[in-house]
């Protein structure tokens, strides 16, 4: 069965402490990886598409990385309008098509 | 209006009412989403529209009625709803339905069933 796991549930950061955020996938047919921010009350933000391994962006304090296994989010010198819950979600293929699954998120909070 | 925009934000039901959701996208995309995100859950795909056709069902209940008269526009049709059905329902839109590519999602509707 595919899984799709975000580690940790929940980080606390102060404002400057970089950091990573872990979604790592136990999954067959990887077809690439997206990378979205979720704020409260909001639907998910797009922020990268990741497809191939050793593949890299980059966004402002973002850089998504991305390997077979896993991928990570870095959030350097983050500040508290960073405070966000951010989601993983593997595309998989199914043959012609492909299809999400997606993680249970990393809720995090920046504070001064 | 731009991007995915959702009517309601905010729906409470009773068990044995009717509503609809609505969602309406403004960036020319051929393919529309409705998932369902609970508390501690990962975000659960509905149904798929691709050039108004449903390409997906995920095994949603039949209390779950979708509608796509275009492109544009999704509708979500509710009755005799439960209250685990309880949740933010989601609609997202992109270029295709291959789900290869970034989906592009609205601000939601929080549905609570009593």
């Amino acid at each position: 069965e595919d899984q799709v796991t975000q580690s940790p549930e929940a980080l606390r950061l102060q404002e400057g402490e970089s950091s990573s955020l872990n979604c790592s996938y136990t999954v067959s047919g990887l077809r690439g990886l997206f990378w979205y921010r979720q704020d409260p009350g909001k639907g998910p933000e797009f922020l990268f598409t990741l497809y191939s391994a050793g593949e890299e962006k980059e966004k402002e304090r973002l850089k998504a990385t991305l390997t077979k296994k896993e991928s990570f989010l870095h959030i350097t010198a983050p500040k508290p309008e960073d405070s966000a819950t951010y989601l993983c979600a593997v595309i998989l293929s199914t043959g012609t098509a492909s299809k999400l699954t997606f993680g249970t998120g990393t809720r995090l909070q920046v504070t001064l | 209006e731009t991007g995915v925009t959702q009517t309601p934000r905010h729906l409470v039901m009773g068990m044995t009412n009717k509503k609809s959701l609505k969602c309406e996208q403004h960036l020319g995309h051929n393919a529309m989403y409705w998932y369902k995100q609970s508390a501690k859950k990962p975000l659960e795909l509905m149904f798929v529209y691709n050039f108004k056709e449903q390409t997906e069902n995920n095994s949603v209940p039949s209390r779950f009625s979708p509608e796509c008269p275009n492109s544009s526009h999704l509708f979500l049709h509710l009755h005799t709803l439960q209250p685990e059905d309880s949740a933010l329902y989601l609609c997202a839109s992109s270029q295709d339905g291959t789900g290869a590519i970034e989906q592009y999602f609205g601000p939601g509707t929080r549905l609570t069933v009593t």
